[in-house]
């Protein structure tokens, strides 16, 4: 059974740098095929792919955002890591990781998502 | 690059059948088979209920179906219920990732 759980500040201040931590079971991003992605939405507002990670370390970049992620992960200790920085209120969000596999993109399974509000 | 096009808002009775459109261009949904359909309830995380761009998986109901002509995705759902009302999201593989559409609200009338 494939669950994840996102963990990051419910709160941020602007300019500041957001990490989230993607906590995942029932799979290994060291298997051939398997990657983690990041989505976020804004209140109100529609679903936003933001970045992926696959096994073999390739990633992908939302590209009008390329320039403020980073992605990351850590095999043995099932964790996909986010940072984006700048963060500004306009980033406030909820902020889910997802599984996926090459090829298709699709997203199976989700996190329950973080909540992140930015603000001074 | 701009979100696929959905309509806002879709609505119909029980019992009834309605489609939801997504529109893009030859760059994403023209352009691959990976379209992915995703409904979400409010406060929730989505859910996928069509991958590639016609298949359910397993234990999403076979009332939800989906078509691709040209640059333009469908979704739909038949036998309308009240447990259907929720936000749906369609979603296309891009040479860089994925792009997901604006999403549309089905209300149950």
């Amino acid at each position: 059974q494939i669950t994840l759980k996102e963990f990051g500040p419910p709160l941020v201040k602007p300019t500041q740098t957001l990490t989230l931590t993607c906590n995942f079971s029932g799979f290994s991003l060291s298997t051939s095929g398997e990657g983690v992605g990041w989505i976020r939405q804004p209140p109100g507002k529609a679903l936003e792919w933001l970045a992926l990670i696959y096994w073999d370390e390739v990633h992908r970049y939302s590209l009008p955002l390329r320039s403020r992620l980073n992605i990351a992960k850590d095999t043995s200790k099932n964790e996909v890591v986010l940072t984006m920085t700048n963060m500004d209120p306009a980033d406030t969000a909820t902020y889910f990781c997802a599984h996926t596999r090459s090829g298709s993109l699709d997203f199976g399974y989700w996190g329950p998502g973080a909540r992140v509000t930015v603000s001074s | 690059q701009s979100a696929l096009s959905q309509p806002a808002s879709v609505s119909g009775s029980p019992g009834q059948s309605i489609t939801i459109s997504c529109t893009g261009s030859g760059s994403d949904v023209g352009g691959y088979k990976y379209i992915s359909w995703y409904q979400q309830y409010t406060g929730q995380a989505p859910k996928l209920i069509i991958y590639d761009v016609t298949n359910r998986p397993s234990g999403v109901s076979k009332r939800f179906s989906a078509s691709k002509s040209g640059t333009t995705a469908s979704l739909t759902i038949s036998g309308l219920q009240a447990e259907d009302e929720a936000d749906y999201y369609c979603c296309s593989f891009i040479a860089i990732g994925v792009l997901f559409g604006g999403g549309t609200k089905v209300t149950v009338l």
